[in-house]
């Protein structure tokens, strides 16, 4: 089966420095995956998405992530956090030959610090 | 994109009672799904609502709890029958708007219930 785990249920930054929220998957075939973001009490959007063009995408707000087979990983990174950027973000598969399925990460919320 | 909206945005019942939530999306598309999201938790897919068919429900979720319609290309309902505490969860419905099978998914603001 399908899945993704993010390996950091919470990150803490300071403003202005990198951010790194981790997110692993399992998938026997070459999967689509994306990273939503979910600030307080607003729903959810997407900031970017892998459907096996580019390994290295761009996102919204600076974000972009790297799909990286060999390590089955799909990490969000920034290289400069701003305070607005403190919300929770999932990491998401759609299941090969499964499309509109999407499996959520168990997310992870990132902090800001001042 | 689409602009999905989403009624109520919150609402607080009593244990017993069921409470309908209606999604309405500003253009005609072909799948819609609804989600759950319980305190502190991660998105779980409820089912997906077909137009002229019974909706599929994923694992765990059952047609007498959540009964879903979808009378049209842009709406949709999804009732949270006999209500307990546990079902206190916000509920999304979202949207893909195709063409392709791997197409991210656009979300309604979520409907906050919190059952007594």
């Amino acid at each position: 089966a399908q899945s993704v785990t993010q390996l950091d249920s919470h990150v803490s930054v300071s403003e202005g420095t990198p951010v790194l929220l981790r997110c692993n998957y399992s998938s026997s075939y070459s999967p689509s995956l994306f990273w939503y973001v979910q600030h307080p009490n607003k729903g959810l959007q997407l900031l970017l998405k892998y459907t096996s063009a580019a390994t290295l995408v761009k996102g919204i707000n600076g974000f972009e992530a790297e799909f990286k087979k060999s390590e089955t990983s799909f990490h969000l990174t920034k290289p400069s956090a701003h305070m607005s950027d403190a919300a929770e973000y999932f990491c998401v598969v759609i299941p090969y030959n499964q499309g509109g399925k999407l499996i959520f990460g168990q997310g992870t919320e990132l902090s800001v610090k001042p | 994109s689409a602009v999905i909206s989403q009624k109520p945005s919150r609402d607080i019942c009593q244990r017993g009672t069921s409470l309908t939530i209606q999604c309405q999306v500003d253009s005609q598309v072909t799948m819609m799904f609804w989600y759950r999201q319980q305190p502190g938790q991660s998105l779980t897919l409820i089912a997906t609502a077909n137009q002229g068919s019974e909706a599929t429900y994923e694992s765990g979720f059952v047609i007498d709890k959540f009964p879903i319609s979808r009378p049209n290309l842009t709406f949709s309902t999804l009732t949270v029958s006999n209500m307990s505490p546990e079902d206190s969860s916000i509920y999304l419905c979202s949207v893909d708007l195709g063409p392709g099978a791997y197409n991210e998914q656009f979300f309604g603001p979520g409907t906050r219930l919190t059952v007594l």
